[in-house]
């Protein structure tokens, strides 16, 4: 059974740089999925910040490119979200999920439990 | 704003059938799969309904998904009260280097 776990500091400073990590068990990058970060902001809904595939490859939210970077760890465990300068416009749960893709695309089956983070 | 418009409300008695609808463009819901959520609140979300239509394991079949053209809509027959909550479509978008757009999402009230 596949399961995320997001996990970094739950308060970051104005200007500063939120930094989270998804560690990913009975699973690893390797396998055909995309590994994402979405995020709600209170009272919100659902706002998909980016993902990366196992070849490295990413996909960022043309609104948050800028200030986006998603990384994977070298033991493919594990995936990172970077984002700086942020606000607190940046305060959210932050949840990260996998992605199926099969030629199209079949959704998040599986989420992290979310992590709060306020700014 | 998103995109990807969900009326932000809809209710229904227990044994009715509501049906929610996901209204995109031709670069999104158009020319991609639908794939719906359900949240409940303080928990994340569940996936629903996938590739337009298909239920996970585990999904009861009271619900449903089709999609025409730049519109889908997600149907739950048979409406319980464990169905509140709130629903999400999605789709990936295939404009500025590609993304993937939610939908406002829509927040269902059992009576």
């Amino acid at each position: 059974q596949v399961q995320l776990q997001e996990s970094g500091p739950r308060l970051v400073r104005p200007s500063g740089t939120l930094s989270l990590t998804c560690a990913i068990s009975g699973d690893s990058i390797n396998t055909a999925n995309w590994w994402s970060w979405v995020r709600q902001t209170p009272g919100k809904g659902l706002e998909w910040i980016g993902e990366i595939y196992d070849s490295g490859a990413t996909h960022y939210n043309p609104s948050l490119r800028s200030r986006v970077t998603i990384s994977l760890d070298k033991s493919r465990t594990q995936f990172s979200l970077n984002l700086t300068s942020v606000t607190a416009a940046d305060t959210a749960v932050y949840y990260c999920a996998r992605r199926l893709v099969i030629i199209w695309d079949y959704g998040f089956d599986v989420w992290g439990q979310g992590t709060t983070v306020s700014v | 704003q998103s995109v990807v418009t969900q009326p932000p409300s809809a209710s229904g008695t227990p044994g009715q059938r509501v049906i929610i609808s996901c209204s995109g463009s031709t670069s999104n819901v158009g020319s991609n799969t639908v794939n719906w959520y359900h949240q409940l609140p303080g928990t994340a979300p569940k996936l629903l309904i996938y590739d337009n239509n298909q239920r996970p394991s585990g999904v009861p079949d009271r619900f449903s998904g089709s999609k025409s053209g730049t519109s889908a809509s997600l149907a739950i027959s048979g409406l319980q009260s464990e169905d509140e909550g709130d629903y999400y479509c999605a789709s990936w978008d295939d404009s500025l280097n590609g993304h993937v757009v939610f939908g406002g999402g829509t927040k269902l009230t059992v009576l």
